[in-house]
């Protein structure tokens, strides 16, 4: 089945340090990739997103490329603040899976000033 | 204001006692669903829903009930809650033509004693 694994954490981070977070993924069709953000006290919400292979998402600062080769989609960011202290949920969803959303556990990340 | 909002934001219950959490979106999301998240495991899939009268299982869906009356509400029912049923919920929506891309409500914390 389909699966989603993202590195642990927790990341931390001095501000302005760049930001990499991995995450790698199983599926059996041809997924779409994404990234959710979740602040402290929120539910959780769409970063960035990639639908075929290539795709580049980006938001706010974030990047993330689709890797077919690789199965990968990791999160990119080349200078962190403080705000995007926060947890980062790598996950896909396969029409061929029913809609179902997978989750990776999350990578929580700190930034300090 | 685009929104999903589920009610209570947090409860302390005991076990044994029936309780409902609410979930409503004014959207006109086809489809709806239900996570619990729990640390290093991310968030689980408990039920879902891809239209009115049309729910089917997640990952995790022994203990909880569902029903779908009407497209905008997506009530989760724990009808004899247990401790290890202690957890943050969420309630997400979308179209079913972008699986994948969801809107969470806040959250609600369960404590079950």
């Amino acid at each position: 089945g389909n699966s989603v694994t993202q590195m642990e954490g927790p990341v931390t981070l001095s501000e302005e340090a760049f930001l990499t977070i991995n995450c790698t993924y199983t599926a059996t069709g041809y997924p779409s990739l994404f990234w959710y953000v979740q602040y402290p006290g929120e539910g959780l919400q769409l970063l960035l997103k990639a639908t075929k292979a290539d795709d580049k998402g980006s938001n706010k600062g974030f990047e993330a490329t689709y890797r077919k080769e690789t199965t990968s989609f990791h999160l990119e960011k080349g200078s962190v603040q403080v705000s995007d202290s926060a947890v980062y949920f790598c996950a896909l969803s396969d029409r061929a899976g029913g809609f179902k959303t997978i989750f990776g556990a999350g990578t929580r990340l700190f930034v300090k000033a | 204001e685009a929104q999903v909002t589920q009610n209570p934001r947090y409860l302390i219950t005991v076990t044994g006692k029936k309780l409902t959490v609410t979930c409503s979106q004014n959207m006109n999301h086809e489809y709806m669903s239900w996570y619990r998240q729990d640390p290093g495991l991310g968030l689980r899939q408990i039920y879902y829903s891809m239209n009115v009268e049309v729910t089917d299982k997640g990952d995790v869906p022994e203990g909880y009930k569902v029903s779908r009356k009407e497209k905008r509400n997506f009530p989760l029912i724990l009808e004899s809650p247990s401790p290890n049923q202690t957890s943050l919920y969420f309630c997400a929506s979308s179209y079913t033509g972008v699986p994948g891309e969801l809107f969470f409500g806040e959250g609600s914390r369960l404590t079950v004693l």
